[in-house]
């Protein structure tokens, strides 16, 4: 399976700050997805990050908020914008060869908004 | 009705034990089925894809019951290395994300 790599693994980040997350496999997938796992809660997808288009949001999730990019097939980024202590979370990249497929996570980010 | 439903424990049981998962989901239609673990502070990793006659990986045994829209997971001979929350994971459609559901938290104790 795909090794996939998040960076950073945590932050501590200001109320009305962004930051931007980086996903990276190490082998060429057909899609890639953003998490957001809440301590001790559920996954929550945020989107579906496209090669070459905008990403495919879930109820609940902008793109003004969280701005995807995928500029090729290993890598993508999630941004986190003016974020509020409501945005403290872990987020989770994966990736699979369809939807159908198994998918492969990230070791994922811990996010802490003061 | 939430399209992915399962019991979300805790399961305390001791070691040796046997346990059961069970998960249902609504859509008939569902082609692809999955387990995954996750550790406490961890990443989900797949546990073992779901075959539509069952199989087997170790201790660990997933069965399908399309009929019943039911999913089981059995893990026998329980070890403290297994506890942790088990999801079940559905593909409901060809054009649209696997769902996962919310799990089941497994802790056995010595």
């Amino acid at each position: 399976s795909a090794v996939i790599s998040q960076k950073p693994s945590r932050d501590i980040c200001q109320r009305g700050t962004s930051l931007t997350i980086q996903c990276q496999v190490d082998s060429q997938v057909t899609m890639m997805f953003w998490y957001r796992q809440q301590p001790g809660q559920s996954l929550t997808l945020i989107a579906t990050a496209n090669q070459g288009s905008e990403a495919t949001y879930e109820s609940g999730f902008v793109i003004d908020k969280f701005p995807i990019s995928r500029p090729n097939l290993t890598f993508s980024t999630l941004t986190v914008s003016n974020m509020s202590p409501e945005d403290s979370s872990i987020y989770l990249c994966s990736a699979s060869t369809g939807l159908r497929q198994p998918q492969h996570f990230g070791d994922g980010t811990r996010l802490s908004i003061l | 009705r939430k399209e992915v439903e399962q019991d979300p424990g805790p399961f305390n049981v001791p070691e040796g034990a046997t346990v059961a998962f069970n998960c249902t989901y609504s859509n008939s239609a569902s082609q692809s089925f999955f387990w995954y673990r996750q550790d406490c502070r961890k990443e989900p990793k797949l546990l073992m894809s779901v075959y539509s006659s069952g199989n087997e990986d170790g201790r660990f045994t997933a069965q399908l019951n399309r009929a019943s829209q039911y999913i089981s997971l059995l893990i026998r001979d329980s070890k403290l290395s297994d506890s942790a929350t088990y999801l079940c994971v559905v593909s409901i459609s060809g054009n649209t994300p696997l769902v996962f559901g919310k799990g089941t938290r497994l802790s056995v104790i010595a």
